[in-house]
């Protein structure tokens, strides 16, 4: 079974510009979550969907994040303009059920100059 | 929202040793810990969780306790080896609401052959 895969694995990019990153879960699972992890941090969550319905989205940026998740399978985040401060790790999971096991991606390794 | 408090934040030992990470919740509708290992460069994998029905669980060289009365869980180590050497994240969901997960800052494990 294929785990959980997100592109692209590093992004280089300068303030100001966009950027977005692709996640594709595990076959099945409805629940999807993206994660912002800053080094030598846990995650933390920005948004979480079941299905294609947005269920938390209150620790997302709106001002510049925005998401989706069309058809409730493939989701992608982008950030628009990106800042100085959003390097980071973009962790992307997946889980059958909203209160079980995460299973994560490898994460896109987002540097902004 | 829940606050989980995760230490220490570094724990060296020696090869053979135990070790032991604490975790401290907030929430007491939390009713689901997971503990998380990520090795450097890698993504979050799940080694063990407990909920909030059962007061320890035991995998092996890995177990984990939970007092719901103090609101704290803890993961246990035995017989460590170099390769346990890793981040160990610990986290609680809230039954709360929309079951979102909030993680600890991370315990880096280091185990000295």
């Amino acid at each position: 079974e294929a785990g959980v895969v997100q592109s692209p694995r590093y992004k280089i990019i300068e303030k100001k510009q966009p950027v977005a990153f692709w996640c594709n879960p595990i076959s099945g699972h409805n629940t999807l979550y993206w994660y912002l992890q800053n080094l030598g941090q846990g995650p933390e969550l920005l948004i979480r969907y079941e299905n294609e319905e947005a269920v938390d989205d209150s620790q997302l940026p709106k001002d510049r994040f925005s998401a989706e998740r069309l058809k409730g399978v493939d989701s992608t985040l982008k950030i628009q303009p990106a800042e100085l401060g959003d390097s980071a790790v973009y962790l992307c999971a997946s889980s059958p059920s909203g209160d079980g096991e995460q299973f994560f991606g490898p994460g896109t390794r987002l540097t902004v100059l | 929202g829940e606050n989980v408090e995760q230490h220490p934040s570094t724990l060296s030992v020696q090869e053979g040793d135990s070790a032991v990470i604490k975790c401290t919740y907030s929430d007491s509708a939390s009713n689901y810990f997971p503990w998380y290992k990520q090795e450097l460069g890698k993504r979050p994998q799940l080694i063990i969780d407990i909920r909030s029905n059962v007061g320890e669980k035991k995998d092996q060289r890995i177990a984990v306790t939970l007092n719901k009365t103090a609101k704290h869980f803890s993961l246990h180590i035995t017989e460590t080896q170099p390769e346990d050497s890793a981040v160990y994240f610990c986290a609680a969901t809230s039954s709360r609401g929309s079951y979102i997960p909030t993680f600890g800052r991370g315990t880096s494990l280091i185990v000295h052959p």
